[in-house]
């Protein structure tokens, strides 16, 4: 399957700082991204859609002026959790996938937690 | 509303068989999928069902029926490894996007 890689894997940070998280897709052109939020034990939560190119969308409930993400290029989208506090704290993933693709590839996640 | 239901969790014996079901009420419909997600870790693409009937691939084996909105994963000859979390995901458009429409997941605990 194809590899997508995210960093950093694990961050700590204060609160009221901002923290970025890259995802890259390695070895194929991702024209779609997707970013999940997972609580413990708990299901994926699809935060937004980016589209190479275009703004994201983001699903009901999800801030988009905190939760920043940014598609530039085919191979790399950006979430920018800006302002944190510690109910920020979860672990993000992305995904690539979209168009024709049956299926989506994880990267490995991102383990934030915000003092 | 959109929801996909399946068990909490499933307790199996290794190297038996068991079977996750998922039922689903969407609004749109391209295909089920299963992902597999171990602690810690991120989920890995299992399967995925676009048409009618079992879909079989090496020790597991996915089975949909559009008509009943319904499917279920099925995993023979269970090893320890196979412990882990079990997603199904509808594979709906939304805005001109595919996007995946998760269930809660399913803890399998394997037992020796």
């Amino acid at each position: 399957g194809a590899v997508v890689s995210q960093h950093p894997s694990r961050v700590i940070c204060k609160s009221g700082t901002s923290v970025k998280i890259e995802c890259r897709s390695l070895d194929f052109q991702a024209t779609t991204m997707f970013w999940y939020r997972q609580f413990p034990k708990k299901s994926l939560m699809l935060m937004a859609t980016s589209n190479e190119g275009s703004k994201a969308t983001y699903e009901q409930g999800v801030e988009k002026d905190k939760f920043l993400i940014n598609h530039a290029s085919l191979t790399l989208s950006t979430l920018t959790v800006t302002s944190a506090h510690p109910e920020d704290s979860s672990f993000y993933i992305c995904s690539a996938g979209g168009g024709d693709r049956l299926e989506q590839y994880f990267g490995p996640g991102t383990r934030l937690t915000v003092t | 509303g959109q929801s996909l239901e399946q068990p909490s969790e499933v307790t199996a014996v290794e190297g038996a068989i068991v079977q996750i079901n998922c039922t689903y009420q969407t609004s749109g419909f391209y295909g089920l999928s299963w992902y597999q997600q171990h602690d810690g870790g991120a989920p890995t693409f299992l399967s995925y069902n676009a048409l009618d009937g079992l879909e079989e691939t090496g020790r597991f084996s996915s089975f949909l029926s559009r008509s009943d909105s319904y499917g279920y994963l099925l995993l023979q000859e269970l090893q320890m490894k196979d412990s882990a979390s079990y997603f199904c995901a509808v594979r709906d458009e939304v805005d001109s996007n595919y996007q995946l429409i998760w269930g809660a997941g399913t803890k399998l605990i394997i037992k020796p």
